[in-house]
Order: structure tokens, then C-alpha cells, then sequence
């Protein structure tokens, strides 16, 4: 079916408020990532989700980042308290592993600005 | 702490010419090393090198003795102008550290 998604594609809001971020992975995929990538910069990764493992959360940034994912299917990322550095475009991914194929596919991403 | 990086950051090349994109690493588990191509939104991607030596379809190469990797481009056209994302898929997992990147522009 359709490729990984994103939701909203564009963001603005004002510092200080709180912003849900939306990722639906390919289904079937069992792993799920999220990164930012600031203007001009690379990914920074900031957490993944494994199937039903705990996640791996030690990209987060700060206790304002949190994300959940239910079993495998869509997750959201959350930034409270919003600060200006948190501009970025927010790029969610999902993968498989077949015997030894690999795949990652990314989303839109989304671009949140904080004005 | 897993980390990679590429180098250049930036390049500017004219039509016609041949680059060479770095991508060097330190992990702890590595499995396979990833060249993506990301032009105006989300990265695509490119291939996978898993075992040491020269991937003839892209003529990049794996050295994981050395731990790097090198993605050639030849004949270059100015649709290849975007940023180059090298990554390491970490054994496993399904983690991938990405590195920053390289901007390449091809001017005609």
C-alpha cells in the first residue's frame, strides 16, 4: 500500500505550546524512527521503536520530547513547552528485515516552526 | 558512542565531473553501511554495502578493516546536485546512526 506518512506536513505555533506529531508506518514494518533534521544539517536521531522492546530514547534532546507508538502501528511525537530551537523538519521512518534485505523507507517529514 | 562521518560537508562541482563522497565510522555492532540520496523532502535510498569491497553497480566501496566507506559518482549531471546521507545499520537492531551529510551541487 501507500509509503510511510506524516502528519501535520506543515506546522506553526507560538513558543511555549504544546505540538503532536503523527507517523503511520508501512504496515508490517516493525521498527519506527524518529530524527530531526535542522536547515542545512544532517539527521539527528532521537528515538526507535522495536516491535514490542523497549524504545531506544537516548537521541531525545530534552524531558519536553516524549513519543509513544502503539504495538506496531502509528506513533506521535510530542514537544511541550515549544522553544524556538525546536524548528526543524521532524522525519519519521519505518523498516523490515527479510533474511538479509534490509529496507528503510522515510516519510514527508514534518516542518514545525516556532515562531 | 556510535557515530559516523562524512566529509565533505559541501562540495560544488561543474557537469561532467567525477566525485567522491567519505563516509568513515565507529560503532560497536556494525552490520551494513547505507548510502541515501535526499534532494527537496525525505531521504531515498540509494543501496546497502554489507561485505568489504567494491559495490560495481555504484563503484563505491566498504573497507571495514579501515571503517569506511567511499560513494563514487562519475559523469556527474546536475540532477545529481542533493545531500548524500551515509548510515550504519548497527547489529541486532534496526538503529541506523546517520552522519551530517554532504551538500553537493553540480552546476552546468
Amino acid at each position: 500500500g501507500a509509503g510511510v506518512s506524516q502528519s501535520p506536513s506543515n506546522k506553526v505555533t507560538e513558543k511555549g505550546k504544546d505540538v503532536e506529531l503523527r507517523c503511520d508506518p508501512i504496515s508490517g514494518h516493525t521498527a519506527l524512527y524518529w530524527y530531526r533534521q535542522r536547515l542545512g544539517q544532517g539527521l539527528e536521531f532521537l528515538i526507535y521503536f522495536q516491535g514490542n522492546s523497549a524504545p531506544d530514547k537516548s537521541g531525545l534532546p530534552s524531558d519536553r520530547f516524549s513519543a509513544e507508538r502503539t504495538g506496531e502501528s502509528v506513533s506521535t511525537l510530542t514537544i511541550q513547552r515549544t522553544q524556538q530551537e525546536d524548528s526543524a523538519v521532524y522525519l519519521c521512518a519505518s523498516s523490515f528485515f527479510r533474511g538479509a534485505r534490509y529496507e528503510q523507507y522515510f516519510g514527508p517529514g514534518t516542518r514545525l516552526t516556532v515562531t | 558512542e556510535d557515530k559516523v562521518v562524512q566529509s565533505p560537508l559541501s562540495l560544488v562541482v561543474h557537469e561532467g565531473d567525477t566525485v567522491t563522497l567519505n563516509c568513515s565510522y565507529e560503532v560497536t555492532n556494525f552490520r551494513s553501511l547505507l548510502w541515501y540520496k535526499q534532494e527537496k523532502k525525505a531521504p531515498t535510498f540509494l543501496f546497502m554495502l554489507t561485505s568489504s569491497g567494491i559495490e560495481k553497480k555504484s563503484s563505491s566501496i566498504l573497507d571495514k578493516k579501515e571503517l569506511f566507506s567511499i560513494l563514487n559518482i562519475t559523469a556527474t549531471q546536475t540532477g545529481d546536485s542533493a545531500i548524500y546521507l551515509c548510515a550504519v545499520l548497527l547489529e541486532g537492531a534496526q538503529k541506523l546512526v546517520f552522519g551530517q551529510g554532504t551538500r553537493l551541487t553540480i552546476n552546468p
